[in-house]
């Protein structure tokens, strides 16, 4: 699977758009970018996922530049309960195999009141 | 209940005692995973079974560490003669399609995890 690059750390404004970017440079044409959280003391959680059209859900809306190299998550009004680490992962389709997701260390965006 | 499930929530032992770490997957969740997370890391991915069968194994850090699920539902992680390295919150997440299917979709729900510590 493709490696990705986020930065450690972002703060975001109550009630403003967070935008967290996810470099993929070497991502090939049959992985996906997913989107996971995990806020303090829980799991992770899915948030989204694409492959190369943009895509908006409940939660958040994820950009993905035409050349698939990059990508943005955003949150569009984010909360207080936003802050937590965001994982940005790029995941082949495994075909039936076992492969389980790999998280780096993923940004800590930190919601300011 | 309509998550994942984990237990025990918090278990400490000594150095050399076996554990063994219970996980319950959404109810009719085909694939589960075990995964580790040390202090400060990001997730490291241990075990995948696909209904009782766990195609691939080679993610479990030693031969200390198995793991099974019967019935295609419940599995448990044990970790045998216990080391401080082996110290970490273990996460288990089940998905309701196997890696592969659904044009790659293979949205995983995760548990609140089991902390180990390890003196």
């Amino acid at each position: 699977d493709a490696k990705t690059t986020q930065p450690t750390s972002m703060d975001c404004a109550e009630g403003r758009a967070a935008n967290l970017p996810c470099n993929h440079s070497t991502i090939s044409g049959n992985e996906y970018v997913y989107w996971y959280r995990q806020i303090h003391s829980q799991g992770p959680q899915y948030i989204i996922h694409g492959l190369k059209n943009n895509e908006t859900n409940e939660m958040a809306s994820l950009i993905i530049t035409e050349d698939r190299k990059s990508s943005t998550l955003i949150l569009p009004h984010a909360t207080l309960r936003d802050t937590a680490v965001y994982y940005c992962i790029v995941r082949r389709d495994s075909g039936g195999g076992a492969d389980g997701l790999t998280f780096g260390k993923g940004t800590h965006l930190i919601i300011q009141p | 209940g309509a998550g994942v499930s984990q237990s025990p929530s918090n278990k400490v032992t000594e150095k050399g005692k076996d554990v063994e770490l219970r996980c319950d997957p959404i109810s009719g969740h085909t694939a589960l995973y075990w995964y580790r997370q040390s202090l400060g890391q990001g997730l490291e991915f241990l075990i995948y079974f696909q209904g009782n069968s766990a195609p691939d194994k080679s993610g479990l850090p030693s031969d200390r560490f198995s793991a099974e699920r019967t019935g295609g539902s419940v599995s448990t992680l044990t970790i045998q003669r216990t080391q401080q390295e082996d110290s970490a919150v273990y996460l288990c997440a089940s998905s309701l399609y196997p890696p592969g299917l659904a044009g790659g979709y293979n949205e995983q729900f995760f548990g609140p995890g089991t902390r180990l510590t390890v003196l």
